[in-house]
């Protein structure tokens, strides 16, 4: 799976936009985006996930330059509770019986500020 | 609602005495991973099984046992706790074959204390 490089850490403003970005330079033609996030002391927690295109759902959107060699996460209206630990991964989304782990990085630490 | 369950939640144990942790999750899932999340570490893999019967070592596996006899759990057992694997234990579950898509299901977490 390919690496990925995310910043330490990020502040945002309560209700500004928060935009997380994710450097996946050796991405392979088959390998999607993920994004979790793990709020303290809690399990991770899936966000969204993309390949090529931009994705949006309920909790955030995928944005992956044209390249793929990058995307970033944007959550619109950052609240405090959005304040977590976000990792982004690369992987194969289907890999027929092969290879279902996910290798987590270290993340980037969002903290969120009134 | 299906869910993945973990327990004990907390556990303080002694060095050199067998725990076990338990991993159970209602959703049919084939795979099911375990992970321990450490400071200045991450979360890292240590063993994992995609069906029954079926175990495979992660990353940081020495010193932990799994065993798959159902679907629904997934004990990780250490057989001699050690100082060093005082840390918080995630298990997860996903779909496999072409229901996958790469999205794991966490439980929230055991946290460990060796003394």
């Amino acid at each position: 799976d390919a690496k990925t490089t995310q910043p330490t850490s990020m502040d945002c403003a309560e209700g500004r936009a928060a935009n997380l970005p994710c450097n996946h330079s050796t991405i392979s033609g088959n390998e999607y985006v993920y994004w979790y996030r793990q709020i303290h002391s809690q399990g991770p927690q899936y966000i969204i996930h993309g390949l090529k295109n931009n994705e949006t759902n309920e909790m955030a959107s995928l944005i992956i330059t044209e390249d793929r060699k990058s995307s970033t996460l944007i959550l619109p209206h950052a609240t405090l509770r959005d304040t977590a630990v976000y990792y982004c991964i690369v992987r194969v989304a289907r890999s027929g019986g092969s290879n279902y782990k996910l290798t987590f990085g270290k993340g980037t630490l969002l903290t969120v500020n009134p | 609602d299906a869910e993945i369950t973990q327990s004990p939640r907390h556990k303080i144990t002694e060095t050199g005495r067998q725990v076990t942790l338990a991993c159970h999750q209602t959703w049919n899932h084939n795979n099911m991973f375990w992970y321990r999340q450490d400071l200045g570490h991450g979360l890292r893999l240590i063993h994992y099984s995609y069906g029954v019967q079926d175990t495979n070592k992660g990353e940081v596996s020495d010193g932990y046992s799994v065993s798959r006899s159902n679907t629904e759990d997934l004990p990780l057992t250490l057989e001699s706790a050690a100082s060093s694997q005082t840390s918080v234990y995630f298990c997860a579950s996903s779909e496999s074959g072409s229901l996958n898509t790469g999205e794991l299901f966490f439980g929230e977490g055991s946290r460990l204390t060796v003394l």
